[in-house]
């Protein structure tokens, strides 16, 4: 069955300096990635959407230089959150799509702490 | 700008009994759904699509669409704690642009 690896599974931070995580599908070939924040309170924020040779199309409210994405393949895609601020907290979650399928599949995702 | 609209937003509901959530979208081009489970400390894994108009069961739970009114129901009948999750609605964001959006979830606990 399709799986995605995200690593790291947790991390800490201090507050102005950045952490890169990444996200590994194996045995299916990710046509594209989106990359998801979680707030503490819960609410669920695409980033931005990441399609293998296509340009990285962000959301309002993030940026690339905030938030620069490297999807080089179609099984590995990574993002580093730079300057992270307490703003920053939560669980980031990559969902991989298969194919033609618009069915999202998440990693386990990325729990930054950031102090 | 396009959103995704979950209710209630918490959801308590004794053990062997019925659990319905809602999830309305507000843009008139989506009229396709999926229903994603969030255990604690996990991520999100997709429950349940429904692409077409009516009744969709797999198990203890069936997920209904109306796409005139653009509104998505899930129901678990026969809850277990172990369905005690945040279920988060999904939809298409900008109809083909690739991008889904989910809503704030619904909260639910099951009490034994």
């Amino acid at each position: 069955g399709a799986l995605v690896y995200q690593y790291p599974r947790r991390t800490i931070c201090k507050s102005g300096t950045s952490m890169r995580m990444e996200c590994q599908a194996v045995g299916f070939q990710a046509t594209s990635v989106a990359w998801y924040r979680q707030s503490p309170q819960k609410t669920f924020e695409l980033i931005a959407l990441s399609t293998v040779n296509s340009a990285i199309k962000y959301e309002q409210n993030f940026t690339q230089e905030k938030f620069p994405i490297s999807h080089p393949n179609l099984s590995f895609s990574s993002m580093t959150v730079l300057n992270a601020y307490l703003e920053d907290r939560g669980l980031y979650l990559c969902g991989v799509r298969l194919g033609g399928a618009e069915t999202l599949y998440f990693g386990s995702g990325t729990r930054l702490t950031v102090l | 700008q396009q959103k995704v609209q979950q209710s209630p937003e918490s959801l308590i509901v004794p053990e062997g009994g019925m659990a319905s959530l809602n999830c309305t979208s507000s843009d008139r081009n989506v009229d396709y759904f999926w229903w994603y489970r969030q255990h604690s400390g996990k991520s999100p894994k997709m429950l349940m699509s429904i692409f077409s108009n009516g009744e969709k069961e797999e198990g203890r739970f069936t997920v209904h669409l109306n796409k005139a009114s653009l509104h998505t129901s899930l129901h678990i009948r026969d809850s277990q704690p172990s369905d005690s999750a945040l279920y988060l609605c999904a939809a298409p964001m900008n109809y083909n642009q690739g991008k889904l959006i989910f809503g704030q979830g619904t909260k639910l606990s099951i009490k034994p």
